[in-house]
């Protein structure tokens, strides 16, 4: 089946502590890309690449690494998360030969940064 | 970075009723993007709009691009429960690696 998946699905931590949430996806596709999703914001995209040892920074990277050694992983990084990085994390893939980069989600993560 | 204004922010309607919804930007997108997202899920795509003026079905639903390019609207007809979810547009820019979502709008249906 074809899938985006993220882990954990659910994290609950203290500020400063470092943290890590993998995405993995089984498409073969170049582009991954990551997004916080807040109320009233919609989604916000926090970094994208484009195809492995190629990362970009989307509209709000403050507070955030990544990094994409293979193809299929994209992991985000909070080296030093604080409390207004508490939010809902989506990762997403597409193929870029697709001219309109239909992205597929994946079922997202729910950090909470005490 | 570029910004959606997605309206209304919620709807609560009668199943049967159409319900329409608009985003609306002060810049220009090469594509928009209608998303559905159901609780405790990721977004999916219902409908992709790739030329100013474009009108483009899906079942129940029709989107059209904007002749500006900095407008879309999506409208649903004859609702049913499970349309019921958060509809969001998102624009890309031009070098289609970057996608922009409004703050999406809050579906509810009434059987």
């Amino acid at each position: 089946e074809a899938q985006v998946t993220q882990n954990p699905r659910y994290l609950i931590t203290v500020t400063g502590k470092k943290l890590t949430v993998t995405c993995s996806q089984n498409m073969n596709h170049e582009y991954m890309s990551w997004y916080r999703q807040d109320p009233g914001l919609g989604l916000r995209q926090i970094y994208y690449s484009m195809n492995v040892e190629v990362t970009d920074k989307g509209d709000v990277p403050e507070g955030y690494k990544v990094s994409r050694k293979e193809k299929r992983n994209f992991p985000l990084i909070l080296e030093s998360p604080s409390p207004n990085q508490t939010s809902l994390y989506f990762c997403a893939s597409s193929t870029m030969t697709l001219a309109y980069n239909e992205q597929f989600f994946g079922p997202g993560t729910r950090l909470t940064v005490l | 970075g570029q910004q959606l204004n997605q309206s209304p922010q919620s709807m609560f309607i009668q199943e049967g009723e159409d319900v329409s919804m608009n985003c609306t930007s002060s810049s220009i997108f090469n594509t928009w993007l209608w998303y559905k997202q159901d609780p405790g899920e990721g977004p999916v795509l219902l409908i992709a709009l790739y030329k100013a003026g474009e009108l483009t079905s899906n079942g129940r639903l029709t989107a059209q691009f904007g002749i500006t390019r900095k407008d879309s609207f999506l409208n649903i007809s004859a609702s049913i429960p499970s349309d019921v979810g958060i509809y969001f547009c998102a624009g890309t820019n031009n070098a289609g690696n970057m996608l922009t979502f409004g703050g999406g709008t809050r579906l509810m249906v009434k059987p």
